[in-house]
């Protein structure tokens, strides 16, 4: 099975600062077509997550442009460039090219 | 807009099973998989598996076989995850969520269905 490490695994941010996920899978998520079906998922303190990034980098509507996601291979980054009071929360990345497994977490939280 | 909505909160004993429905609406049940997660209380998520409901076609986690039975009922657009042999480990908190297939990822989730599992 795919292994997903996230780090560091708690983010404890001043407002308006920048702040940087990793995401390491044990094997390439590179796809036999070609693609890398690498995610991000936001859950917010009392909701159900939400797909904020899928396929590495590719935002969903809505989401703010403050959110970019990057990497290739096995390393992924979600990077936030100034986080806001409304971003606190745990972030997962989620693999879907070897069957589905989902990174441990990392709560950001506000300093 | 898609809409997945779950059924409501249980406590059941353990040794009983559990049965969470899904009801989708909003876009077509058939062309979309279902899967299930769940997240323990203060825990990370766990995939358990997905159902077709073109074709009810099933894949379940190695974790699960066994003991967890999803299917999907297309006249009435709803999907459903039944566990059975529940212990207090299975207390957690049971997503659906909708996987969009040229992405393979969750683009759409449920509110979430809490299960209680205790004597």
């Amino acid at each position: 099975d795919v292994v997903m490490t996230q780090s560091p695994l708690s983010l404890p941010v001043t407002l308006g600062q920048p702040a940087s996920i990793s995401c390491r899978s044990s094997q390439s998520l590179v796809f036999s077509d070609g693609d890398t079906y690498l995610h991000w998922l936001q859950q917010r303190p009392g909701q159900s997550p939400r797909r904020l990034i899928y396929k590495v980098s590719k935002r969903d509507s809505g989401v703010p442009d403050r959110f970019s996601g990057s990497g290739s291979g096995t390393d992924f980054t979600l990077k936030i460039s100034r986080v806001e009071a409304e971003d606190v929360g745990v972030y997962y990345c989620v693999q879907g090219t070897h069957g589905i497994t989902f990174g441990q977490g990392t709560r950001l939280e506000i300093k | 807009q898609v809409q997945l909505v779950q059924s409501g909160t249980e406590v059941k004993k353990p040794g009983a099973s559990v049965k969470v429905s899904c009801k989708a609406s909003g876009y077509s049940f058939t062309g979309y998989y279902i899967h299930w997660i769940r997240q323990a209380p203060g825990q990370g998520l766990e995939w358990m598996g997905w159902v077709n409901p073109n074709n009810g076609g099933t894949n379940y986690a190695q974790k699960f076989h066994g003991w967890v039975t999803m299917t999907r009922d297309t006249s009435i657009t709803t999907a459903y995850m039944d566990l059975s042999r529940l212990t207090s480990d299975d207390t957690a908190v049971y997503y659906c969520a909708r996987v969009d297939s040229s992405t393979w990822s969750f683009d759409h989730w449920g509110q979430g269905t809490q299960i209680t599992v205790s004597s």
